[in-house]
C-alpha cells in the first residue's frame, strides 16, 4: 500500500522570504501522481501543484515549485515571495496512474501548517 | 463555472441518527469522490463514483453507503451515527477518473 509522510507539522516563514515543505511517499508503482493542496482556515481545500511521475521536469506554478526526486520518492514544495496569504495547511497527496484499481483514490500526508509573519 | 458544492455545510446530530450529504460536481465532471477529515486521523478516502457505479471504497464500517445519480451528482449517508463520525466530509469532483481532483468546501458534521 502507498504511504504519504509529511515530517513538519508546523513551520514559519517571514512574509517575502523562501519556504520549503517536505513530503516523502513510499509505492511500488512506477506511474503515480503527486499534489500539493492548500487548506486555509476557511476549510476550502485548493490545488497548488500537480506532478506527473514520468515527467523530469519539476513543476511550476508561478510563486510555487517542486523538487521531485522519484529515486528518492521525496516531493518537496517550495514557497518563493511567501504572502500572508499562503498561511494554510499544506498536503501532499498520491493518486495512483491510469490503469490502477486506486486510480481515483488520494492518499494524503498529515499536512503542514504554515505561518506566515509580517 | 461553478465549483463543486456541497449541501449543507453545517450539520448537527445525535448518537443513532443518520444523515445524508449530498455533493454537485463541475459540470462536466463524471468522478466523483468522497473523504473525512478528522484532527485524529487526518483525511482518509471513503468512496469513489464514476458513472453512477461506485469503483472504490476506503476502510469504513458499512454504515458509511453512498451513491451518484445520472447527472453525476452524489450523495453518502452515515446511519446509526457514532460520536467519532464528527468530522469534516469532501468532496471533489474530476472530469475522468484520471484527472485532477477539485473541492469542494465540505460538509461539517457533528454528532452530540
Amino acid at each position: 500500500a502507498q504511504t504519504v509522510t509529511q515530517s513538519q507539522p508546523e513551520m514559519s516563514v517571514q512574509e517575502a522570504e523562501t519556504v520549503t515543505l517536505s513530503c516523502t511517499y513510499d509505492t511500488s508503482e512506477s506511474d503515480y501522481y503527486l499534489f500539493w493542496y492548500k487548506q486555509p482556515p476557511s476549510r476550502q481545500m485548493i490545488l497548488v501543484i500537480r506532478q506527473e511521475a514520468y515527467k523530469q521536469q519539476n513543476a511550476t506554478e508561478n510563486r510555487f515549485s517542486v523538487n521531485f526526486q522519484k529515486a528518492a520518492k521525496s516531493f518537496s514544495l517550495k514557497i518563493s515571495d511567501s504572502q500572508l496569504g499562503d498561511a494554510a495547511m499544506y498536503f501532499c497527496a498520491y493518486r495512483s496512474a491510469e490503469g490502477s484499481s486506486n486510480t481515483g483514490k488520494l492518499i494524503f500526508g498529515q499536512g503542514t501548517t504554515l505561518q506566515v509573519k509580517p | 463555472k461553478a465549483g463543486v458544492t456541497q449541501t449543507p455545510r453545517y450539520l448537527i446530530k445525535t448518537r443513532g441518527q443518520q444523515v445524508t450529504l449530498s455533493c454537485s460536481p463541475i459540470s462536466g465532471h463524471r468522478s466523483v469522490s468522497w473523504y473525512q477529515q478528522t484532527p485524529g486521523q487526518g483525511l482518509q478516502f471513503l468512496f469513489e463514483y464514476f458513472s453512477e457505479t461506485q469503483r472504490n471504497k476506503g476502510n469504513f464500517p458499512g454504515r458509511f453507503s453512498g451513491r451518484q445519480f445520472s447527472n453525476s451528482r452524489s450523495e453518502m449517508n452515515v446511519s446509526t451515527l457514532e460520536l467519532g463520525d464528527s468530522a469534516l466530509y469532501l468532496c471533489a469532483s474530476s472530469r475522468q477518473i484520471t484527472d485532477t481532483q477539485y473541492f469542494g468546501p465540505g460538509t461539517r458534521l457533528t454528532v452530540l
